[in-house]
């Protein structure tokens, strides 16, 4: 079992491209998350879904759009990069429902952009 | 979620017991503690939680107060492997998303 993976590892971005991020899980996992994580700061939340079809806003959504078409991808989309957009981006899944609500997460995507 | 406070840093001598403390005093009934650290370049990774018992596996031990306000993640016999950011975090089930927060957690060095 693969869990979480996420593509690509890192990237260099000129400023105003366009790029995805994608994260794919193995485990069947309902909700997926996308986190931020700046040099000084803990994990902020960019976007989530609970389930297959539907999407939700975290903590800092602006400038990023997600979609989730199916169980197992929830790609990350940056329409016209920005160099504040510089970070590690971490992808996560997790079975929420009665007791447990254990996020399990991906290695990360560096990205940069200039 | 409730918001937790832990320290910013803390050092342990290899083979001792780590003990990170996290307050959450503002914590409600339905809500639980996680723990999860973040080894250098890696995703988080969980390891422990609980709603009021104290919990134990074979990574740690977290024990939580009577009032809920507070709770120790217990490294047992910590190993330099251990060194890591650990993030304490509460949180209700069956709730969106919307709502998670992991603040800036405690760095713990585990000293030769």
């Amino acid at each position: 079992i693969a869990g979480i993976t996420q593509a690509p590892t890192s990237q260099i971005l000129a400023a105003g491209r366009r790029m995805t991020l994608r994260c794919t899980q193995d485990m069947r996992h309902n909700a997926m998350y996308w986190y931020r994580q700046d040099l000084g700061l803990g994990l902020r939340l960019i976007h989530y879904s609970n389930t297959a079809g539907t999407t939700g806003k975290g903590e800092v959504p602006d400038g990023y759009s997600v979609s989730r078409a199916n169980t197992d991808d929830f790609p990350l989309t940056l329409a016209s990069a920005v160099p504040s957009q510089t970070s590690v981006y971490f992808c996560a899944s997790s079975d929420w429902a009665g007791h447990t609500d254990t996020q399990y997460f991906g290695p990360g995507t560096r990205l940069t952009v200039l | 979620d409730a918001k937790t406070t832990q320290p910013p840093s803390m050092d342990c001598a290899e083979g001792r017991a780590a003990n990170l403390p996290c307050n959450h005093s503002t914590i409600s009934g339905n809500e639980y503690v996680y723990w999860y650290r973040q080894i250098h370049s890696q995703g988080p990774q969980y390891i422990i939680h609980g709603l009021k018992n104290n919990e134990t596996n074979e990574m740690a031990s977290l024990i939580i107060t009577e009032d809920r306000k507070s709770s120790t993640l217990i490294l047992p016999h910590a190993t330099l492997r251990d060194t890591a950011v650990y993030y304490c975090i509460v949180r209700a089930h069956q709730t969106g998303a919307n709502n998670l927060f992991f603040g800036t957690g405690t760095r713990l060095t585990v000293i030769p």
